[in-house]
């Protein structure tokens, strides 16, 4: 199946450091990849689209100021969170459509902690 | 409330039992599907069920669908201890991959 890699798997940083996440597909192309901000045993919650060649689409309430996406290849999606406070702490997950566009294949995730 | 939202269960049972969780969703869909998460990692996709499918099989794996009461259940036969794990359904209103995920459920099958 397709393989989509995310890095880092762990981050320690400083408040108001920035800090960028990588979501990659492995053997497929991804014209659209989506991340999501996951909270200890709470849901998934989607931040925004990443579009390639194209600004991303954010959802209500995410700050895209604050969380900058680049798609700037089929194959790679990047997401920074700029200037991180400990509030933005979470574990954030990326994922992609499969070649038949009906299922998500998610990278391992990232799980961000602020100082 | 959310789409695809799951009864909040923390199903603990015993290998060879099976496991039965429940999704419910408030929108129309185009699909549903079911994943799993082990601790600390991405989600894995186990099953998809389309709104005019009312029944799938995959493996160990039963989901079904009503649309009419806007709920799915995902069965989980012969339990094996490697299925512990948190279990999403998830809704595609539109059918572009933006998902709406439930809450989840978590499930520890004691070996």
């Amino acid at each position: 199946g397709a393989v989509v890699s995310q890095h880092p798997s762990r981050v320690i940083c400083k408040s108001g450091t920035s800090v960028k996440i990588e979501c990659r597909s492995l053997d497929f192309q991804a014209t659209t990849m989506f991340w999501y901000r996951q909270f200890p045993k709470q849901s998934l919650m989607l931040m925004a689209t990443s579009n390639e060649g194209s600004k991303a689409t954010y959802e209500q309430g995410v700050e895209k100021d604050k969380f900058l996406i680049n798609h700037a290849s089929l194959t790679l999606s990047t997401l920074t969170v700029t200037s991180a406070h400990p509030e933005d702490s979470s574990f954030y997950i990326c994922s992609a459509p499969g070649a038949t566009n009906e299922k998500l294949f998610f990278g391992s995730g990232t799980q961000l902690s602020v100082l | 409330s959310q789409q695809g939202e799951e009864d909040p269960q923390a199903l603990s049972i015993q290998e060879g039992e099976n496991a039965t969780m429940n999704c419910s969703y408030k929108t129309s869909i185009n699909n549903l599907q079911w994943y799993r998460q082990n601790s600390g990692r991405g989600l894995v996709h186990l099953i998809l069920i389309r709104s005019n499918e009312r029944e799938k099989h995959s493996g160990r794996l039963r989901v079904t669908l009503d649309t009419s009461k806007k709920s799915s259940s995902l069965l989980i036969t012969a339990s094996r201890a490697a299925d512990t794990a948190s279990y999403f359904c998830a809704t595609d209103a539109g059918g572009n991959n933006r998902l709406a995920f439930g809450k989840g459920n978590q499930v520890v099958v004691i070996p």
